[in-house]
């Protein structure tokens, strides 16, 4: 059974840099045709993509973010990081690491973190 | 951007209805649809991909249907465990959610 784990600060000041791990045990990242993903929830409120990577180094982020954001991975430890830089209030979320499989040229998310609450302080 | 757009964003129901929700593309996403469905404190959950294939492990009471730029999520004889709330998910272009559906006990 794949298990996602995210870890990192819950509290970030505003202007800095959130960073977040995910853990993925019970499969390897280096899989064809996975794509692993972060998606955020604001308090209350939907969902919202934040980007991808593939094993490979491949990365794709949501236009409204991608001047912000940064994923990398650590195939070694079955892991990828993503990092938020000048956050703001905006950004307090719950943060979810999800795997994506490939399907013609999207993904859906079958699998979930537990997600980890980020609070952006001023 | 796609949009996704649900309704109704709050439904009342009881145990046995048989209840719908609906997502609206603002552009055709042929059928790369998926549905999820999120109890309070808990990750989402995925249960429906392409539209209208069922995950493994998902009660057969779920049903999606659709293409293009309309979709339904069905849930037949609701069960206590259903009351939550429904999100789409269309993945043609980048990946955009719908804002929620939540279904309450009425």
């Amino acid at each position: 059974q794949v298990h996602l784990q995210e870890s990192g600060p819950g509290l970030v000041k505003a202007s800095q840099t959130l960073s977040l791990t995910c853990t993925v045990s019970g499969g390897s990242i280096r899989s064809d045709g996975l794509y692993w993903t972060w998606i955020r929830q604001r308090p209350g409120k939907g969902l919202e993509w934040i980007g991808y990577m593939y094993y490979s180094g491949y990365t794709y982020y949501n236009p409204s973010l991608r001047s912000r954001v940064t994923t990398s991975v650590d195939t070694s430890k079955n892991e990828i990081y993503l990092k938020l830089s000048s956050v703001t209030a905006a950004d307090t979320a719950v943060y979810y690491c999800a795997r994506g499989v490939r399907q013609w040229r999207g993904d859906y998310f079958d699998y979930w973190g537990q997600g980890i609450l980020v609070t952006v302080s001023s | 951007d796609i949009q996704m757009t649900q309704s109704p964003s709050t439904l009342s129901a009881s145990v046995g209805d048989t209840v719908t929700i609906t997502c609206r593309a603002s552009e055709s996403i042929s059928f790369w649809l998926a549905w999820y469905q999120q109890k309070p404190g808990s990750p989402p959950r995925l249960l429906i991909y392409k539209a209208s294939t069922l995950t493994t492990g998902v009660p057969s009471r779920f049903a999606g249907s659709g293409s293009g730029t309309q979709f339904t999520l069905t849930i037949n004889s609701l069960q206590p465990d259903d009351f939550a709330t429904y999100y789409c998910q269309q993945y043609e272009s980048y990946y955009t959610f719908g804002g929620g559906t939540k279904v309450e006990i009425k």
